[in-house]
């Protein structure tokens, strides 16, 4: 079983509506939660981090933690082309200084 | 305040050769982490420092591979004798230390590096 797991998609949803990411993880002790988007060509880029359980909303952004069954989701309101990407899940494991990434979700909006 | 910078961007050399990428961390960053990235593997974490001292090499995939840190503001990455199976973008990453919750690592731009 791989440590974070996520669909690797294409996720192809309509411009203006909801996209949903999700990610699970298999260490229980993993405290910090991430999420990374990466353009084509790119490097990636932090746009949301959690660390307890509940929502947590930046902008059309939301992700959300569920720690009992070792989950977090993205959600991304209002998607617009500028969202077609990559998009990372990244959790810390039993060292709090390692980061582990998911293989990533290939997000496509659709005009 | 300057992000992680990484050089060069491009490289394209010839098996045998040996290559070696550049990074410079964010100021004040404890850690620093370098990935490979390939469309198979994903984002792969090759070896990470903290305070300039190796914690966990154990993503480096074989002798071939090496990296040191001789001050907080600059590490190498080399690869020697390199091989084409090397070809990847090489991602070099720094972050702060916040105890137990993880700080998010932020990413330099990475080197494309081709072996023919």
């Amino acid at each position: 079983q791989k440590e974070v797991e996520q669909n690797s998609g294409p996720l192809s949803v309509p411009e203006g509506a909801i996209a949903s990411l999700n990610c699970t993880y298999s260490d229980r002790v993993s405290q910090s939660f991430f999420w990374y988007r990466q353009y084509s060509g790119k490097s990636p880029e932090l746009i949301m981090s959690i660390y307890s359980n509940g929502d947590k909303e930046d902008g059309r952004f939301t992700a959300q933690l569920n720690k009992a069954s070792q989950y977090v989701s993205l959600l991304i309101r209002d998607s617009q082309p500028s969202d077609s990407a990559t998009y990372l899940c990244a959790v810390t494991g039993s060292s709090a200084s390692k980061i582990i990434f998911g293989s990533g979700t290939r997000l496509s909006i659709r005009p | 305040d300057a992000g992680v910078i990484q050089s060069p961007r491009h490289e394209v050399t010839e098996m045998g050769q040996e290559v070696t990428l550049r990074c410079k961390p964010i100021s004040g960053h404890d850690y620093l982490f370098w990935y490979r990235q390939t469309m198979m593997r994903g984002l792969e974490l090759l070896i990470y420092f903290n305070n300039n001292v190796p914690i966990d090499d154990s993503g480096m995939p074989e002798d071939r591979f090496s990296a040191k840190m001789p001050n907080a503001s600059f590490s190498t990455l080399k690869i020697q004798p390199s091989e084409p199976r090397d070809s990847a973008v090489y991602f070099c990453a720094s972050s702060r230390d916040r105890g137990r919750f993880g700080q998010p690592q932020h990413f330099g731009d990475g080197t494309r590096l081709s072996i023919l």
